[in-house]
């Protein structure tokens, strides 16, 4: 089976930085994706990491380390819209095709 | 990118009945995969739709409860049969994006209620 962990919730301040974590514990693993999804909206992509290291793209970057099952998503000034739910999801390679299962998802509050 | 539509966007529905979710994508995909997002919760995977071929279903989901189709490459159809209450959830489609990508597009989603 398949264990994803990230915190429930998180807060924090406009213009700071917020790291939200995702550990996950998966046989076949072969990427590990964030989502970004707006209350009452569908997800949108963020990133796919699936080698070791960290990958930046703009204010948002992702880090992986597979030999710990790890994964950070950070946010860099933060913008009162980056409230939002962000779901860690791993991906294997199962009878030929990708399957991708989600965390639970972090919401993140960002105040003023 | 692919861009998915899903039809309807929300239902509100009596106990026993069923509902038929459609999913029309602009492009040609092979697999197309239907989640489940109940109130407040994250996503769980129905099951994989492969055109041509049987609905591969996950761990508690079954064809009876959840029939699928996938007449061709940019469309797929979700029943959700026999509704009870804790049926209420968004379902979504979603797409691979294909051409060596391997992210993963949504539908907007359909918010179903059952009373």
């Amino acid at each position: 089976g398949q264990n994803i962990d990230q915190p429930t919730e998180m807060t924090a301040t406009e213009g700071a930085i917020v790291q939200i974590n995702c550990t996950y514990q998966t046989s076949g693993f072969n990427g590990l994706f964030w989502y970004q999804q707006h209350a009452g909206e569908a997800p949108t992509f963020l990133s796919y990491n699936v080698l070791d290291g960290l990958e930046e793209k703009g204010r948002f970057s992702s880090f992986l380390s597979r030999s710990k099952g790890y994964s950070y998503l950070l946010l860099k000034e933060l913008q009162m819209k980056d409230s939002a739910s962000y779901l860690c999801a791993v991906s294997l390679y199962s009878g030929g095709y990708q399957k991708v299962t989600f965390g639970t998802g972090t919401k993140l509050q960002v105040i003023p | 990118s692919a861009v998915i539509s899903q039809k309807p966007s929300r239902d509100i529905c009596q106990r026993g009945t069923s509902l038929t979710i459609q999913c029309q994508v602009d492009s040609q995909v092979t697999m197309m995969f239907w989640y489940r997002q109940q109130p407040g919760q994250s996503l769980t995977l129905i099951a994989t739709a492969n055109q041509g071929s049987e609905a591969t279903y996950e761990s508690g989901f079954v064809i009876d409860k959840f029939p699928i189709s996938r007449p061709n490459l940019t469309f797929s159809t979700l029943t959700v049969s026999n509704m009870s209450p804790e049926d209420s959830s968004i379902y979504l489609c979603s797409v691979e994006a294909g051409t060596g990508s391997d992210e993963q597009f949504f539908g907007p989603g359909t918010r179903l209620t059952v009373l």
